[in-house]
């Protein structure tokens, strides 16, 4: 069965620079949820889209934006990166809509993002 | 706001029962999900609970009291593959999806 797809697995980049994650929901999935973890940490949401369009926002930086494009999949894009930005970062994908309780959320690999 | 509570470790031996246990506190409150998260890995859907009582799934069951604000996790028959992270989370209308802090497994042999 297919899975959520992220890109790149990892991901080294210097401070100040910017990064753009990618991930490509399972197909059919309306809603795509993208998190932050770092080690020995829950995940921490970030944003949320259904149906391409931003549903919730959680504890997103305003140095990073995130979008949903047109093929359902969503880009992440990460500003001026600090050392603290250096995390995990999973995007998830479901068939519920914002709205509906029963959330089972499928989540793909991650991106192991380092800022030296 | 929304919070929730776990313990932050359980140790148990192969074969034992172990419960982990999660309390929440949130507004709107539509049901309460269990995830696994291996070392290194993704997190993986467990279960759901948004009634009152225990839903089984093979060697695992999830109990929620919607009058407690509480729910638990019962792993069965515990192998050394259980070894994991296991976070609660909380779905809420209007709210945004909240994982508990997390409860780190370590099943001895």
């Amino acid at each position: 069965a297919a899975g959520v797809i992220q890109s790149p697995r990892h991901l080294i980049k210097e401070k100040r620079e910017t990064a753009t994650l990618k991930c490509y929901p399972i197909p059919r999935h309306d809603t795509v949820y993208w998190y932050q973890q770092g080690p020995g940490q829950d995940p921490q949401f970030l944003i949320s889209f259904y149906e391409k369009m931003q549903s919730d926002k959680g504890s997103i930086p305003d140095r990073f934006s995130a979008q949903q494009f047109s093929d359902y999949h969503s880009e992440l894009n990460m500003s001026s990166l600090e050392l603290g930005d250096s995390a995990l970062y999973f995007c998830a994908s479901s068939t519920q809509g914002r709205t509906s309780g029963y959330n089972e959320q499928f989540f793909g690999p991650g991106t192991r993002l380092t800022v030296l | 706001g929304q919070s929730l509570e776990q313990p932050s470790e359980v140790t148990a031996v192969e074969g034992a029962i172990v419960q982990i246990n999660c309390t929440y506190q949130t507004s709107g409150f539509y049901g309460l999900s269990w995830y696994q998260q291996h070392d290194g890995g993704a997190p993986t859907f467990l279960s759901y609970n948004a009634l009152d009582g225990l839903e089984e799934t093979g060697r695992f069951s999830s109990f929620l009291s919607r009058s407690d604000s509480y729910g638990y996790l019962l792993l069965q028959e515990l192998q050394m593959k259980d070894s994991a992270s296991y976070f609660c989370a909380v779905s809420s209308y209007g709210q945004n999806f909240v994982f508990g802090p997390g409860t780190r497994l370590s099943v001895l042999p």
